[in-house]
């Protein structure tokens, strides 16, 4: 069966600082992977999507980026972190045979 | 890619009362999917309605589809506590990526 992990689970962080949160994926291959941010009690923004290695498309300019340096490994970071940063990350892959979408646990950033 | 609307934004009912949740969007889809989310947790999958459909059943959950008028609704019958949630649709077209949108929040009331 599949999972995927999100780590940390929960973070903060000064302003200035910088970011890396981890998304990893097991059990399928070459994954449809996903960033989304959601700020407190709002909806999901779409922050990143990759269909494979090195290839990732950004959905809103900002002060993020991803990478996906393995199959099933997909990072979220930042050099310098904004307030505006805060908020909730989740990562998901997509499984293709049934469009369906499944969410990592997720993690809560504060920056202060 | 496209982005569902979800109709309440918030919405209230006393437990063992049926909620309803609609969701409009714009071009034509595939299917559209409906997800949950409980605070502070990730989104879960719910139901999944493929466009040549109108109407699919799992558990107390019903789901219809209006392609016509480009609409869904997400029926909860016999709400419990546990139904507390975010609920979000996402219209969605194959190999495209999922917009969700600002979802309806439900509390289920003792």
């Amino acid at each position: 069966s599949q999972t995927i992990h999100q780590w940390p689970a929960t973070l903060v962080q000064p302003v200035g600082s910088p970011l890396s949160l981890e998304c990893t994926v097991e059990g399928t291959s070459n994954p449809n992977l996903y960033w989304y941010r959601q700020a407190a009690g709002r909806g999901l923004q779409l922050l990143f999507y990759s269909i494979g290695i090195d290839q990732i498309s950004s959905e809103v300019p900002q002060n993020l980026s991803a990478s996906r340096p393995q199959d099933r490994q997909f990072i979220l970071s930042s050099k310098k972190l904004l307030l505006s940063d805060s908020g909730f990350y989740l990562c998901a892959w997509r499984q293709i045979s049934t469009d369906t979408q499944y969410f990592g646990p997720g993690t809560r950033l504060t920056v202060l | 890619s496209q982005q569902g609307e979800e109709d309440p934004q918030a919405l209230s009912i006393q437990e063992g009362e049926n909620a309803t949740m609609n969701c409009s969007y714009k071009t034509s889809i595939n299917n559209l999917q409906w997800y949950r989310q409980n605070s502070g947790r990730g989104l879960v999958h719910l139901i999944l309605i493929r466009s040549n459909e109108r109407e699919k059943h799992s558990g107390r959950l019903r789901v219809t589809l209006d392609t016509s008028k480009k609409s869904s609704s997400l029926l909860i019958t016999a709400s419990r506590a546990a139904d507390t949630a975010s609920y979000f649709c996402a219209p969605g077209r194959r190999d495209d990526k999922i917009i969700f949108g600002k979802g309806t929040r439900l509390h289920i009331l003792p």
